[in-house]
Order: structure tokens, then C-alpha cells, then sequence
């Protein structure tokens, strides 16, 4: 069966820093994997997802991830965090009827 | 174009009491999923529609919840009778994506139901 794995439940990173917010993952055939980011009250919304081909895909908000199949980790990376990035960060894989969360990263961005 | 609404946004029961939780997807979205999420826990897929069809329900606790979707549009949740361990956020998504295609549309989330079991 599917699984995701977030190993780091709380990030705290300063205004202007570089982040990368870790995701492992367990998948009997080739994943389809996203990150999805979830502000306070609010539902998730889609930064970015990967099917196929190159392995290095971007997002919104300056978001990127990296999907390693060696590794079995597809992990989330920004160059610069801002102060509106806090939030939490799911990982997800699956496919239509198969979709598995994380148990989230919730990220501090200290000013 | 509108997103996924849901209603209540908040509710307050006592265990043992029952509650709804409605939702309306985008339109034109023919699959549409339940998610609860517990406090510091990611959402858990509860039930999935395809139309008005079951996909996958094998994580809805049939003793206590059910959910439908009659016309394949609207879907309604329902608890009774709800214990403390049902407080959560319900999450409702849609998607254009069908069961069968190679590759998986993107969910759209509702605001979610936060619901407090007392």
C-alpha cells in the first residue's frame, strides 16, 4: 500500500533563507507525487506535482521539488522563504482513486 | 469560477448527536472526495465519488458515517451518532480527473467543516 512519510512535523526558518521541506514515500508502481500547502482555516491548495519526465519541477510561489526515485523522496525547496510562506505543507501520491497524504510540516518563518 | 463550497464551516455537538456536512464541487467535476483531518494529522480519504458512484469507501467507518451524492453533483456527510474521536476538519475536493485515466487531476479543496465533539 501507498505512504507517505514527512519526517520533520515543525520548521522554523528566518525571513530570506533557503528551505527544503523533506518527503519519503512508499508506492508499488511509478508515483504520482504532489505538495499541496494549507494556510490557517483555510482547505489545500497545489503548489506543484509530478508525473513524468524531468525530475526537477516548479511550482507556484517559487516553489520547487525534486523527485529522486533512488531515494523514494520527492522534497520541496524555495530559494527565499517570505513571511507569507508560513503555513502547512502536505506531501502527497496516488493517483485518481488512491490519493495518500503526509502528516504535514508546519513552517515558521521567523521575520 | 467558484470553488468547492462546503457548509457549516464550524459545528459543536454533543457525542452521541448527529451532524451533515453539505458540499458542492466545482462544476463539471465528476469526482469528489471526503477527507477528515485531525488535529497535527494529514487529511485521510474517507469516501470517493465518481458521478454518483462509490470508488472507494474503505476507510469510512459504515457504523457511524455515511455520505452521498445522489445526482452527482452535491454530496452530503453524515456522523450519527458521533463520538469525541469524529472532532476534526472534514475536507471536501473535487476533481476533473475520472478512475480510469492515465493520469491523476488535480484536487481542489474546500475551506473544510471543523466539527468539535463534546
Amino acid at each position: 500500500a501507498q505512504s507517505v512519510t514527512q519526517p520533520d512535523i515543525h520548521i522554523t526558518v528566518s525571513e530570506g533563507a533557503s528551505l527544503e521541506l523533506r518527503c519519503n514515500y512508499s508506492y508499488g508502481a511509478t508515483p504520482y507525487l504532489f505538495w499541496y500547502v494549507q494556510s490557517p482555516g483555510q482547505g489545500l491548495q497545489l503548489l506543484l506535482k509530478y508525473f513524468s519526465g524531468d525530475t526537477l519541477v516548479q511550482g507556484i510561489k517559487g516553489f520547487e521539488a525534486e523527485f529522486k526515485r533512488s531515494q523514494s523522496s520527492f522534497n520541496l525547496r524555495k530559494p527565499s522563504v517570505h513571511w507569507s510562506d508560513a503555513a502547512e505543507y502536505f506531501c502527497a501520491v496516488g493517483g485518481n482513486n488512491d490519493m495518500r497524504f503526509g502528516a504535514g510540516t508546519r513552517l515558521t518563518v521567523k521575520p | 469560477e467558484a470553488g468547492v463550497a462546503q457548509s457549516p464551516r464550524y459545528k459543536i455537538i454533543e457525542k452521541r448527536q448527529s451532524v451533515a456536512f453539505w458540499c458542492n464541487p466545482i462544476s463539471g467535476h465528476a469526482t469528489l472526495y471526503w477527507y477528515q483531518q485531525i488535529l497535527g494529522q494529514g487529511p485521510k480519504l474517507l469516501i470517493q465519488f465518481q458521478n454518483n458512484g462509490v470508488v472507494d469507501d474503505s476507510q469510512l467507518p459504515k457504523d457511524r458515517f455515511s455520505a452521498e451524492r445522489l445526482k452527482g453533483v452535491d454530496s452530503t456527510l453524515k456522523i450519527q451518532p458521533a463520538k469525541l474521536e469524529d472532532s476534526a476538519v472534514y475536507l471536501c475536493a473535487s476533481s476533473k480527473g475520472l478512475a480510469g485515466d492515465s493520469f491523476p487531476g488535480e484536487l481542489f479543496f474546500g475551506e473544510g467543516s471543523r466539527l468539535t465533539v463534546l
